[in-house]
């Protein structure tokens, strides 16, 4: 099963809202990520967590914040949004949550993110 | 820092014909991968191929094959006998180790029937 998946598909919120985006995959990759992707442009990471702990921040707002309750699942906490937080947000996982070299990353499908 | 570049943002291919996506990246590296996602309209990111830096044999998976060049650093896709299911976004994308993957701007492949 190479599946990940991500919960839901599609959100709006206002600036004053909190919401979280959840991702889960069961490959038992110990290596999860968040992506930004702006349309027709290639993802941008954000943040990389590996064997639960966060290992990568790319200097994202701290209106977003990441969690990794388990190795299976990953959320991401968003509040007070700006309208330029609309894009889609993907997650991926892979194997080998250490160095990770070479470690081919499979995709969620995606959450549409609209800000108003 | 690494950098992948895909020089063509689109190109179009007739249905059953041949068709080569340029990528060339830049890196101080001897040790990586190099990778081509597929990106439909359904946006779904889908792994087509991947390359072993240290191996000199090409990949291929079915209809997709890559032309690897390390000395000059360049990385082609080509797909052969091309499908209309193969209409998509394709990033080349490098993985030079922990964790980060650097990806290409993508190039847009339009199949025409």
């Amino acid at each position: 099963d190479t599946e990940v998946t991500q919960t839901p598909k599609h959100l709006v919120m206002g600036m004053t809202n909190k919401k979280s985006l959840k991702c889960e995959q069961h490959m038992g990759h110990r290596a999860m990520y968040w992506y930004k992707q702006k349309a027709k442009k290639p993802p941008e990471l954000m943040f990389v967590y590996s064997y639960e702990k966060l290992s990568i921040n790319e200097s994202v707002p701290s209106r977003f914040s990441p969690e990794c309750p388990n190795s299976s699942l990953l959320n991401l906490h968003l509040h007070a949004l700006q309208p330029e937080d609309s894009a889609l947000y993907l997650c991926a996982s892979s194997q080998e949550g250490l160095r990770g070299l070479g470690d081919t990353q499979y995709f969620g499908p995606g959450t549409r993110l609209t800000v108003l | 820092a690494q950098t992948v570049t895909q020089s063509q943002p689109e190109m179009s291919v007739q249905e059953a014909e041949t068709v080569t996506l340029s990528c060339t990246y830049d890196t101080s590296e001897s040790d990586y991968y190099l990778f081509w996602y597929k990106q439909p309209p359904s946006r779904q990111m889908i792994l087509v191929i991947r390359q072993e830096a240290y191996k000199q044999q090409n990949a291929t998976e079915n209809r997709f094959s890559v032309n690897f060049q390390k000395a000059a650093k360049s990385f082609s896709l080509k797909i052969s006998d091309s499908q209309l299911g193969d209409a998509a976004m394709y990033f080349c994308a490098y993985s030079g180790g922990y964790q980060k993957v650097t990806f290409g701007t993508g190039t847009k492949l339009q199949v025409i029937p």
